[in-house]
C-alpha cells in the first residue's frame, strides 16, 4: 500500500521548456514534503521542501506546489537544463515521523 | 569529511553469510538514518538514531537486521543470514535535526549489496 505515489516512471522534456513532476499521497496527516534528485551511483540530494501551511515554495528554477485538498504536489523546473536529467523522488512525513518516499520519476532533458 | 561516507560502495556476498555496512555521518549531525532502495523503488526507511540510541527501528524488516551507533557518530548496519531478497542499495543519511525536518537529510552514496 503505497502512501506516496509518482505515477509517471519517466518524463522527457526539451531543454528550455518546463518540467512538471507530479506526486500524490494518501495520508492526510502528512505535513512536510520534500523533493530529492538522484544521479546514478550517488545518494539522493535534497532539492526543495514545503510544509502544509504553504501552497507554494520557490527556489530559483525550482517551484513546488502543494494542493492539500487533492493530496497532490508538483515540482516545476523552468527552464529545464540537460543537467537536470536525474531521478526525482517525492517524500512526505507526518510531524515527528520519518519520511516516506515515492518510487521516483526519471527526467530526461533533451538538448 | 564534508559529506556522509558509506563503505564499502559495493558488497557481494553468498546467501547465508553475515555482512556489515558502515556509515560515517557528517560531523556534528546527531540524527542518522538507514534506508534501503530496491530496484525501481524509492528509499524505504529502516531505522533512525538520535545520538547513540535507536529512536525508531520500525522499518527493520525482521530480526536478521540490526544496527548500532555506539558513540553517536559512526553507525553499522548488520545483516545476518543474508537472503537474495536483501539485495538492494543501502543508503545512510544524517541531519542536524530530527525527522520531519523541512531541511531534509544528507544522503551518502550508498552500499550496493548483492546476495548471490
Amino acid at each position: 500500500d503505497q502512501q506516496v505515489k509518482q505515477n509517471s516512471p519517466s518524463l522527457s522534456v526539451q531543454e528550455g521548456r518546463i518540467s512538471i513532476l507530479n506526486c500524490d499521497y494518501t495520508n492526510s496527516m502528512f505535513d512536510y514534503f520534500l523533493w530529492y534528485k538522484k544521479y546514478p551511483a550517488e545518494g539522493p540530494t535534497f532539492l526543495i521542501s514545503i510544509s502544509s501551511i504553504k501552497d507554494k515554495n520557490e527556489d530559483g528554477r525550482f517551484t513546488v506546489f502543494l494542493n492539500k485538498s487533492a493530496k497532490h504536489l508538483s515540482l516545476h523546473i523552468v527552464p529545464s537544463q540537460p543537467g537536470d536529467s536525474a531521478v526525482y523522488f517525492c517524500a512526505a512525513s507526518e510531524e515527528g515521523q520519518n519520511f516516506v518516499f515515492g518510487p521516483g520519476t526519471r527526467l530526461s532533458v533533451l538538448p | 569529511g564534508a559529506g556522509v561516507s558509506q563503505t564499502p560502495s559495493n558488497k557481494v556476498t553468498e546467501k547465508g553469510k553475515y555482512v556489515e555496512l558502515r556509515c560515517d555521518p557528517i560531523s556534528g549531525h546527531t540524527a542518522l538514518y538507514w534506508y534501503r532502495q530496491s530496484l525501481g523503488q524509492g528509499p524505504e526507511f529502516l531505522i533512525y538514531f538520535q545520538g547513540t540510541g535507536a529512536a525508531d527501528d520500525s522499518g527493520l524488516p525482521n530480526d536478521r537486521f540490526f544496527a548500532v551507533r555506539p558513540e553517536g557518530s559512526v553507525s553499522t548496519l548488520k545483516i545476518q543470514r543474508t537472503e537474495r531478497g536483501d539485495s538492494a542499495v543501502y543508503l545512510c543519511a544524517s541531519s542536524s535535526r530530527g525527522p520531519a525536518s523541512s531541511y531534509g537529510y544528507t544522503f551518502g552514496s550508498g552500499t550496493r549489496l548483492t546476495v548471490v
